[in-house]
């Protein structure tokens, strides 16, 4: 296991086209996050799942916005009809978690840039 | 909601020094405290995690400390190295996500 897998590592897009991310999760692992880093800021959370189950989703994470971790494993974070304040870093975390909590490992991360 | 934030912003300083990097807290129920390292344009790399139970936890170079009741911890590095220079990031586990602070960029010099 080679750690958390993201694709693609980059992506340039037109504005008002759709794209969509992929996250592979470390294989044990039932916790999986989505976070968004804009330049010079920290990561900001967009949505976690457990297992298959999305559980949370921030206020960031407009109707434009949607993600899916079918049957547990890889998660997609699809974005339509892209604006350019969209552009940003989108980190994938995993973490086996327990009420006491683990920590995260994060992945390589998709940048996107909207032009 | 939980506010993470770190001093400095920036820091530079010669190689073979000894830093402290500060991070504090406005929720202090949290779960844990995870400090990551960024280099420019890559993702997280994790370096230490401390449970909301312990003080610190120290991994060669490194050791962090953390006190709940203050709202702090603090990333301590030692002898200092060119290969250090990154973006240093904390982040406090409150609910069912971390929250960020907005980093401390490092930068060593030879």
């Amino acid at each position: 296991d080679t750690g958390v897998s993201q694709n693609p590592r980059h992506k340039i897009t037109k504005r008002g086209q759709n794209v969509t991310f992929r996250c592979d999760p470390i294989s044990e692992h039932n916790r999986l996050y989505w976070y968004r880093q804009t330049l010079g800021q920290g990561p900001e959370f967009l949505t976690y799942f457990q297992n298959e189950a999305q559980l949370e989703k921030s206020r960031l994470l407009s109707d434009r916005f949607s993600a899916e971790r079918p049957k547990g494993s890889f998660s997609t974070l699809e974005i339509q009809r892209t604006e350019q304040g969209d552009s940003a870093m989108y980190l994938c975390a995993s973490s086996l978690d327990t009420l006491a909590g683990y920590g995260y490992t994060f992945g390589s991360g998709t940048r996107l840039t909207v032009v | 909601k939980q506010e993470v934030t770190q001093i400095p912003a920036a820091l530079s300083v010669p190689e073979g020094e000894n830093l402290v990097l500060n991070c504090s807290f406005t929720d202090s129920a949290i779960y844990n405290l995870q400090w990551f390292r960024q280099d420019p344009g890559k993702g997280l790399t994790s370096l230490l995690l401390i449970q909301s139970s312990q003080r610190e936890q120290t991994s060669g170079r490194l050791n962090a400390s953390l006190d709940k009741s203050s709202g702090r911890s603090t990333l301590y590095i030692a002898a200092s190295q060119p290969g250090d220079s990154a973006t240093y990031l904390c982040a406090a586990k409150t609910g069912n996500q971390f929250y960020f602070g907005t980093g401390t960029s490092l930068t060593v010099i030879p």
